[in-house]
């Protein structure tokens, strides 16, 4: 399985302000996602990363909310713009190559005030 | 820390019992079927995975069935013990627009009972 390595793992930012969250793989992956796990939910996927072009978003999600980068197979960054309290949830980066099961950081909690 | 597990379904079982947590999904189409457990504070860890030209798989002390016919995916845990305290989710791929995320179920908050 592949470790993944998120940063933050936690942060408390100001409505109106944006947050980078960053994650690192240890090898290399075909597959990197972004989720959202509101407090006391379950996760809802955001978008998937794709190397060297757009990320692919899911239905309720807009790439100038959550602009996504992934410049290698190993590394990805998800924005969190113009913050409201209403963006605080545990974003999660997760991995997987074609076919197997998705592995997860340990995810960044954000609290916006 | 924040619970996840603060508005989900609750399961409390004793110690050494066995559990049964249940999941119905939402697309026939789905092909594959992943049960993970989310610990407070850390994030989601894979627990065992089913494809579906499959109805059983079997692992250490867990066990997926999956019921195409009726949609509903269950995940049968042995003997549990204070370790097995956590939240689980059932996701399945290959539904939506993102061919290969994953959507989850909604979770189920297992508690196990000295």
């Amino acid at each position: 399985s592949a470790v993944i390595s998120q940063k933050p793992s936690r942060d408390i930012c100001q409505r109106g302000t944006s947050l980078t969250i960053q994650c690192q793989v240890d090898s290399q992956v075909t597959m990197m996602f972004w989720y959202r796990q509101q407090p006391g939910q379950s996760l809802t996927l955001i978008a998937t990363a794709n190397q060297g072009s757009e990320a692919t978003y899911e239905s309720g999600f807009v790439i100038d909310k959550f602009p996504i980068s992934r410049p290698n197979l190993t590394f990805s960054t998800l924005t969190v713009s113009n913050m409201s309290p209403e963006d605080s949830s545990i974003y999660l980066c997760s991995v997987a190559q074609a076919n197997t099961e998705a592995f997860f950081g340990q995810g960044t909690r954000l609290t916006v005030v | 820390g924040e619970s996840v597990g603060l508005h989900l379904p609750t399961l409390s079982v004793q110690e050494g019992d066995n559990s049964i947590i249940n999941c119905a999904y939402s697309n026939s189409a789905s092909d594959y079927f992943i049960w993970y457990k989310q610990e407070s504070g850390k994030g989601p860890q894979f627990i065992i995975d089913i494809r579906s030209n499959m109805d059983k798989r079997q692992g250490q002390r867990v066990t997926v069935l999956l019921n195409k016919t009726v949609k509903h995916l269950s995940l049968q845990i042995a003997a549990t013990q204070p370790g097995d305290s956590a939240v689980y989710f059932c996701a399945e791929k290959g539904v939506g627009g993102g061919a290969d995320g994953l959507t989850f179920g909604k979770g189920t908050h297992l508690i196990i009972q000295p």
